[in-house]
């Protein structure tokens, strides 16, 4: 089955600068790569999303990359905010079926 | 357009003991999730149905959890007897479809603890 795999677990930033996550997946057949935000005893929530025929996504100061012949997808924070911090997840997905299988978390800490 | 509504929010329960949790999707979603997510860790998928029928239960421990959907709409999730590595929020998610790269959205989740 899906493996994914991401790095790292902890990520402390400064206000202002950026913020990098990385995920590599195993499956080749994998095509759909979510990014989920969860805070605190809060519920995961959708904030970015990549489909195999892209390579790069953006949304105002997030961005996500993909790189289908490595097999790995990076989010990217851009001037970053205290509110920002929470734990992120990277996902991965085959076509058929939508099973989400997401990576271990990265817990970002933005001091201000 | 209202969220996926999950209940109760917190349940303490002996070990051996059983536990149901219920989730009710976004209306008109098709598909529904439920992932068990330990402390410190991404979610896992117990199960996936597809309107009433069971598209992936591969990851759920049939000995001791089952899940239903009946009319298709909102689910339940049972653990009959409860272990100790069952504590976890469980989390229940809905979709649209089946189909590639339809959104799935989250509920609030039920924390469970086994004492």
């Amino acid at each position: 089955g899906e493996n994914v795999e991401q790095h790292p677990s902890t990520l402390s930033v400064q206000e202002g600068d950026s913020a990098v996550i990385k995920c590599t997946y195993s499956d080749s057949a994998s095509n759909y790569f979510p990014w989920y935000k969860q805070e605190l005893g809060k519920r995961p929530q959708l904030i970015i999303d990549i489909r195999s025929n892209v390579g790069e996504k953006k949304d105002q100061r997030i961005a996500v990359t993909l790189n289908k012949t490595a097999k790995h997808f990076s989010l990217h924070i851009t001037e970053t905010q205290p509110e920002d911090s929470a734990v992120y997840f990277c996902a991965a997905s085959r076509a058929a079926g939508n099973k989400l299988t997401f990576g271990g978390g990265t817990r970002v800490l933005v001091k201000p | 357009e209202a969220g996926v509504a999950q209940s109760p929010r917190y349940k303490i329960i002996e070990k051996r003991q059983s536990v149901a949790f219920w989730c009710n999707p976004i209306s008109g979603h098709a598909t529904l999730y439920w992932y068990q997510q330990i402390l410190g860790q991404g979610p896992k998928l117990l199960i996936q149905f597809q309107n009433n029928g069971v598209v992936d239960d591969s990851q759920l421990p049939k000995d001791r959890f089952s899940a239903e959907r009946l009319k298709g709409v909102d689910s339940t999730l049972k653990i009959q007897p409860a272990k100790l590595e069952d504590s976890a929020v469980y989390l229940c998610a809905s979709s649209k479809g089946q189909n590639l790269g339809q959104p799935q959205h989250f509920g609030d989740g039920t924390r469970l603890s086994i004492l």
